[in-house]
């Protein structure tokens, strides 16, 4: 399966919302679909564990929605610390993949 | 808590093997999966694989099933990935990672090691 995210880079300014995609080659029907956030020389962190399913400690303003081939992850008010870049993760069947990523840059 | 601790970097030349450690703590290592995923400079992550619970099976993407042995020693709560034939282009970060448990097979990763950078370099 194969993760197409875009945009690749997102230019936004504090307090704004960002809205990142992520497309599957087919039908995710068990909707094994993750997010990820990487901050530069971090390991990433996972944010969704479900396609609507936020991980502990993942703030409100993150919100995921999707199904079957389109996926989203939406930050309602961009804080400082969310400028980081976010990987798509489709899991359950091997191979696990990942999406090339979205990074969020601040305008 | 849980931690995951990855050994420190290597440097290698082409042709070479290399085997990375993952120590972990604060859970039972041997009831949940080991994932490995890497990193290239400047680009987004790669599975190569993980090994499942109680060391059921292993399962490798494609690209890695002739180069990547996955181990873990439960005596120790260490997991071991030793990728063989380097090659420059296997330069990378390469983080372990814990797997949560999914009925569907694979899993997301809710716990990862800091990293281990790996170059290759003659």
């Amino acid at each position: 399966i194969v993760l197409t995210q875009s945009p690749d880079t997102l230019s936004l300014s504090p307090g704004e919302r960002a809205t990142l995609s992520c497309r599957a080659s087919e039908s995710l029907t068990a909707s094994y679909l993750a997010w990820y956030q990487q901050k530069p020389g971090q390991p990433p962190r996972l944010l969704m564990d479900g396609p609507s399913s936020a991980a502990t400690g993942t703030p409100d303003r993150f919100r995921g929605s999707g199904s079957g081939t389109d996926f989203s992850l939406t930050i309602s008010r961009m804080e400082p610390e969310d400028f980081a870049v976010y990987y798509c993760q489709y899991y359950g069947t091997p191979p696990v993949t990942f999406g090339g990523g979205t990074r969020l840059e601040i305008k | 808590q849980i931690q995951l601790v990855q050994s420190g970097a290597e440097v290698k030349e082409p042709g070479a093997s290399v085997r990375v450690s993952c120590k972990t703590s604060g859970y039972t290592m041997i009831t949940m999966g080991v994932t490995w995923v890497r990193q290239a400079p400047g680009q987004g992550l790669e599975w190569l694989g993980r090994i499942s619970p109680y060391n059921i099976d292993t399962d490798l993407a494609q690209k890695f099933q002739d180069r990547v042995t996955l181990t873990t020693d439960a005596s120790t709560s260490t997991g071991f990935m030793e990728l063989r034939n380097l090659r420059y282009e296997d330069t990378a970060v390469y983080y372990c990672a814990r797997e949560a448990y999914c009925s569907g097979g694979t899993c997301f990763s809710d716990h990862w090691g800091q990293g281990t950078l790996v170059t290759v370099s003659s």
